[in-house]
């Protein structure tokens, strides 16, 4: 199936550093959403963003829908050891099914 | 928080057998429920939604005949690998949608191997 590209694939950080990725797509999608996944779990939800342009943040993370519906961005400050993990942004259109990114690896270097 | 619960977190079976993994939303009614496989280091595939009451619908290059999917009721959907095989070994997730939602919430995920 469709999947949105995202990048960086990989980054490693050192604690404290700032963080961020972005996803885009061909095609426009209603709602992005970004969600973080730990080895051998689900996916948990950071942000959800509902409308064209839209900044919202939770936390040290920060997320924006792309004016052009195409693209979203997650900004993560001040790094910490629990940020490590697999972020993945996803998108919808109406209700139906997500498509998802191809994932960003987190590292944080000691 | 709305919760989904997988069942069982790992399992592990003999190539020819089936494998029944449930996923339930606790705290909500879903009348719609989303099957995920995840190979390593790669992302979350889509493989069916699971419609309360309806048949499932599978995405292209899916086996019906093999993913069994059975939503019998607003809390609870199956999926059953059947005549498993080492190739279907696979990190599989399910999400459930809050009626008239958006698909938010993920189960925690089960680890199938098969020998």
């Amino acid at each position: 199936g469709q999947q949105l590209n995202q990048s960086p694939q990989s980054m490693f950080i050192q604690e404290g550093e700032d963080v961020s990725m972005n996803c885009t797509s061909s095609s426009i999608f209603n709602t992005w959403l970004w969600y973080k996944q730990d080895p051998g779990e689900g996916p948990v939800l950071l942000i959800a963003l509902y409308k064209a342009g839209e900044l919202t943040s939770n936390g040290r993370l920060t997320a924006q829908f792309g004016i052009t519906r195409k693209d979203s961005f997650l900004n993560i400050s001040a790094s910490i050891p629990s940020d490590v993990g697999i972020y993945f942004c996803a998108g919808l259109v109406g209700n139906e099914k997500l498509t998802f990114g191809t994932g960003t690896r987190l590292t944080i270097i000691p | 928080g709305a919760v989904v619960s997988q069942h069982p977190s790992r399992v592990i079976c003999k190539s020819g057998t089936s494998v029944k993994i449930e996923c339930r939303s606790l705290d909500f009614q879903a009348t719609t429920m989303f099957w995920y496989r995840q190979f390593p280091k790669q992302s979350l595939m889509l493989m069916a939604t699971s419609n309360e009451g309806s048949k499932a619908t599978y995405e292209q290059g899916v086996e019906k005949d093999k993913f069994l999917i059975n939503h019998a009721s607003l809390t609870l959907s199956t999926l059953t690998v059947t005549s498993a095989h080492p190739e279907d070994s696979s990190f599989y997730i399910c999400s459930a949608r809050v009626t008239g939602g958006v698909p938010l919430h993920f189960g925690n995920g089960t680890r199938l191997t098969v020998t």
